[in-house]
C-alpha cells in the first residue's frame, strides 16, 4: 500500500528565511501523481502543485519551488524569503495511477515569525 | 470558472442529533466528489468519494452517510451524532482522479 511521510510535524522560521519542508512516498507502482496543499488558518485548502511519475523537472513559482527526486522517493518543497503569510499547514499527497483515493501525509505546520 | 460551496461554515449540534452537511460544485460537469474529516492533529480523513451520480464509495465505516442525487451535488449525512463526529469537514472535487483537488471553505461541526 502507498504512503506518505511528512516527518517535520511543525517548523518554526524568522521572516525572510529559507525552508525547505519534506514529503517521502512509499508506492510499487510506476504511474503516480503526487501534490502539495497549503491549508492557511481559515481552513480551505489550496492546491500547490501536482506531478507526475514520469517527470521530474522541478518546478520553480515565485518563492516556491519543488524537487522531485525518484532515486529517493522524494518530493521536497522549498520557500524562499519565507513570509508571515506563509504560515500554514502543508500537505504533500499521492494518487496512484486509475485511483479515486488520494493518500495524504500528517502535514507539517510551518509558522513564520516577524 | 468551477466554484465549490459548502454549508453551513459552523454548526453546533447536539449527540443525537441528525446532520446534513451539503456541498455542490458550479462551473463542472461529472466531477468526482470528496468528503473529508480533520480532526484536531491535523490529518485528513477520506470519508467517502463518488465518481457519478447514486455512485458513494465510503473509506471508513461509522454511522455517517453520503448521497449524491445530482451530479453537482453532494449531501455528508448523520441519523443521529455522536461525540467523536466533532470536527472540520471538507468537501472537495476534482476533473479525474489523477487531477488535483478542489476543496471547499470546509464545516466546522461541534456535538456536545
Amino acid at each position: 500500500a502507498q504512503k506518505v511521510t511528512q516527518a517535520q510535524t511543525e517548523i518554526s522560521v524568522v521572516e525572510k528565511e529559507d525552508v525547505t519542508l519534506d514529503c517521502v512516498y512509499e508506492t510499487r507502482d510506476t504511474t503516480y501523481y503526487l501534490f502539495w496543499y497549503k491549508q492557511p488558518p481559515s481552513g480551505e485548502l489550496v492546491f500547490l502543485i501536482r506531478r507526475n511519475s514520469f517527470d521530474e523537472q522541478n518546478e520553480i513559482s515565485g518563492r516556491y519551488s519543488w524537487n522531485f527526486q525518484k532515486s529517493t522517493s522524494s518530493f521536497n518543497f522549498t520557500i524562499t524569503a519565507s513570509q508571515v503569510v506563509d504560515s500554514a499547514v502543508y500537505f504533500c499527497a499521492l494518487t496512484l495511477g486509475g485511483s479515486y483515493i488520494p493518500t495524504f501525509g500528517r502535514g507539517t505546520s510551518l509558522i513564520v515569525h516577524p | 470558472s468551477q466554484t465549490i460551496h459548502q454549508w453551513p461554515a459552523t454548526l453546533v449540534q447536539p449527540v443525537g442529533s441528525p446532520l446534513s452537511l451539503e456541498c455542490t460544485v458550479e462551473g463542472t460537469s461529472n466531477p468526482n466528489l470528496y468528503w473529508y474529516r480533520q480532526a484536531a492533529g491535523r490529518g485528513l480523513q477520506l470519508l467517502f468519494y463518488s465518481v457519478g451520480i447514486g455512485q458513494i464509495s465510503s473509506e471508513v465505516p461509522q454511522n455517517l452517510s453520503a448521497s449524491r442525487p445530482q451530479d453537482r451535488q453532494f449531501i455528508l449525512s448523520s441519523k443521529k451524532l455522536l461525540l467523536s463526529d466533532s470536527g472540520f469537514y471538507l468537501c472537495a472535487w476534482s476533473p479525474s482522479s489523477r487531477d488535483e483537488q478542489f476543496f471547499g471553505p470546509g464545516t466546522r461541526l461541534t456535538v456536545l
